[in-house]
């Protein structure tokens, strides 16, 4: 079975520019939750999003949205960004949103924010 | 409101010794919590996780925890630190399926 794939690996933005990041989720896996990872911290729950509808949000601003497409990839958009944006995002998918449920997560994408 | 606390940010262990690494979690209602590892510039893999199932949970890599709701504690141990185990840790609890809240996370340094 395929793994977790984000692109792009690496990004450079300017501050105010708008920025979409993608994840392909593992074969058979409906749900993809999305995580801020600052460095020297743990990650942060933005959303997740379940059979194309979004199944929960972490405390981020509307400027955060995300899509799920029918294949259950997955988009994360952030708008209007700014400094503080910049971090490692991580997607993680997962089978259903039952409790016990193993996330698995891709290699990220590191947005520099400039 | 569930959370994890990590102690610890840094932990160095000699190769061959004891790895203990420390989480606390806060939980109105039984916790389903998660152990990952992050090697540097990669994503997350899981350790292991607790489901209410056995208290004593063992993971891959010869790491182990232990679920003790007395001290809402769910620590992880490895009986001898290898190498290839120095690596950023992370406690973790589920509120929701796929949903997780992690710790700070400690780095584990091993060496020679």
């Amino acid at each position: 079975e395929t793994g977790v794939t984000q692109s792009p690996t690496h990004l450079i933005k300017t501050r105010g520019q708008q920025v979409t990041l993608r994840c392909s989720s593992q074969s058979g896996h409906n749900t993809v939750s999305w995580y801020q990872q600052a460095l020297g911290q743990g990650p942060q729950f933005i959303f997740q999003y379940y059979r194309e509808e979004e199944n929960g949000r972490g405390n981020f601003p509307p400027r955060f949205s995300g899509l799920q497409f029918p294949n259950y990839s997955s988009e994360l958009n952030v708008n209007a960004l700014e400094l503080d944006d910049s971090a490692l995002y991580l997607c993680a998918s997962s089978k259903a949103t039952v409790l016990d449920t193993e996330a698995f997560f891709g290699q990220g994408t590191r947005l520099t924010v400039v | 409101a569930q959370s994890v606390t990590q102690l610890g940010s840094h932990v160095s262990v000699s190769e061959g010794a004891l790895v203990l690494l420390r989480c606390n979690y806060s939980s109105s209602v039984p916790p389903y919590l998660f152990w990952y590892v992050q090697y540097p510039n990669q994503g997350l893999q899981l350790l292991l996780k607790y489901t209410s199932a056995a208290t004593l949970v063992k993971g891959i890599n010869g790491f182990e925890a232990e679920f003790k709701k007395s001290e809402t504690s769910f620590h992880l141990t490895k009986p001898s630190a290898h190498m290839s185990d120095a690596a950023e840790y992370f406690c973790a609890v589920s509120p929701q399926g796929g949903k997780l809240i992690f710790g700070q996370g400690t780095e584990l340094s091993v060496k020679p």
